[in-house]
């Protein structure tokens, strides 16, 4: 099972459209919680960190379910400059394997 | 401030051969991070430095090392290039050496190919 699995994707939604992705991570002892955002051919930038009590940043919602061992990014309102690939990352307390990726979902906003 | 940064952007290599790719970090960060990134994937941890010292360490064979200099930047280097070593290789700095609630900023990342 890998550590950080994401949906396959790719999504393909209009402008305007509500998207949410999902993620699921294997290690219970996982402390941190990461959505990055990379756009083609360049090098991936934090989108938001995630907490427990889900937190909000304008059109972007991520939540934290620790029990299950799941994350979610939901994207409200998208924008043609949505477009890119999410990627869903997790850190262990130690400094070993600082942060652990999923493969990431491409989002393609379409006009 | 200047962010992260790497050179080259670009390299071509031939089986074999080896390669070394530096990264500097932003300035007052003192940990430095390597990742592997092959097309379609999520990046993948290789190498953590922190203090010049290794604190960790990924699933790469030992082809792979790296060092950290004492104004914190540092270098990547592959010896025996195979044609999977294809990638882009990416270098993030972060203050401390810990993941957690520490924010990693990634460089533009060397895009090496392997013929």
């Amino acid at each position: 099972r890998k550590e950080v699995e994401q949906d396959p994707g790719p999504f393909n939604v209009p402008e305007g459209a509500t998207v949410a992705f999902n993620c699921t991570y294997s290690n219970s002892a996982s402390q941190s919680f990461f959505w990055y955002r990379q756009d083609c051919r360049k090098e991936p930038k934090l989108l938001m960190s995630v907490y427990s009590s889900g937190n909000e940043d304008g059109r972007f919602t991520a939540q934290l379910n620790r029990a299950s061992q799941y994350i979610s990014l939901l994207i409200r309102d998208s924008k043609l400059s949505d477009s890119a690939t999410y990627l869903c990352v997790v850190a262990l307390p130690s400094g070993n394997t600082p942060l652990v990726f999923g493969k990431g979902t491409r989002l393609s906003v379409i006009a | 401030d200047a962010g992260v940064t790497q050179s080259p952007t670009h390299l071509i290599k031939t089986r074999g051969q080896h390669v070394t790719l530096r990264c500097s970090p932003i300035s007052g960060h003192k940990s430095v991070s390597w990742y592997q990134q092959v097309l379609g994937q999520g990046p993948q941890f290789i190498f953590q430095y922190y203090e010049k010292e290794e604190r960790g360490r990924g699933n790469f064979p030992d082809r792979f090392s790296a060092r950290q200099f004492p104004n914190y930047s540092s270098e990547l280097n592959v010896n025996a290039l195979l044609l999977g070593d294809s990638a882009l290789y990416l270098c993030a700095s972060s203050i401390r050496t810990s993941g957690g609630t520490n924010e990693q900023f990634f460089g533009p990342g060397t895009r090496l190919t392997v013929l």
